[in-house]
């Protein structure tokens, strides 16, 4: 299993701002997850952030909006820019823990994010 | 991206009830996984199953992977106040990177 935590928990900001969440993991790992979670609702997966290139987004997902760092094997960074009250959610890091990088993952707890 | 549907949405039983919580998709996933996450926290894993027809059991907990593996089921028995939570299934294709996650289906145990 991995411990993972994030920094930090929860934040209130202002629109038009950028928040950047840091998320360390405590063994080395290929692969880190990163969600987003609304209010009441299910996780959608933002981008995959593998050590040494791009981030990979999904649908609906930009560089621009949500840039990613991934410097080492046990730390990445997401940066939720220009923010809006829309971006109000919980976001989530996450790492694949088997052998093909999905098969648990296991995940931080979170950090809630309210946009004013 | 692959949906996931999760029935019910929400569940309010009485501690000592049973229930059956049911991830639906027209996809076909090389293994399913169950979560649980409470407030303030990140989602737990409970199992993963990875078989057409398996069945699976933790204590009160009972997951079947359906025969097609496009379905999933988590059956409680007698469930108890510390049940209480958001569960949420989430399916891996094969060759994917990640996980598709379901709906989610947010229990209550009332005492």
């Amino acid at each position: 299993s991995a411990v993972i935590s994030q920094k930090p928990s929860r934040d209130i900001c202002q629109r038009g701002t950028s928040l950047t969440i840091q998320c360390q993991v405590d063994s080395q790992v290929t692969m880190m997850f990163w969600y987003r979670q609304q209010p009441g609702q299910s996780l959608t997966l933002i981008a995959t952030a593998n050590q040494g290139s791009e981030a990979t987004y999904e649908s609906g997902f930009v560089i621009d909006k949500f840039p990613i760092s991934r410097p080492n094997l046990t730390f990445s960074t997401l940066t939720v820019s220009n923010m809006s009250p829309e971006d109000s959610s919980i976001y989530l890091c996450s790492v694949g823990g088997g052998s093909g990088g999905t098969d648990t993952q296991y995940f931080g707890p979170g950090t809630r994010l309210t946009v004013l | 991206t692959q949906l996931l549907e999760q029935s019910p949405q929400f569940l309010s039983i009485q501690e000592g009830e049973n229930l059956t919580v049911y991830c639906n998709s027209s996809s076909v996933f090389s293994s399913l996984q169950w979560y649980r996450q409470e407030p303030g926290e990140g989602p737990v894993l409970l199992v993963t199953v990875v078989t057409g027809g398996e069945v699976k059991k933790l204590k009160r907990l009972t997951f079947q992977f359906g025969d097609a593996r496009k379905d999933s089921s988590l059956h409680i028995t007698a469930a108890q106040t510390g049940d209480t939570g958001l569960y949420l299934c989430a399916g891996e294709e094969r060759g994917a990177n990640n996980l598709f996650f379901g709906t989610g289906t947010r229990l209550t145990v009332i005492p």
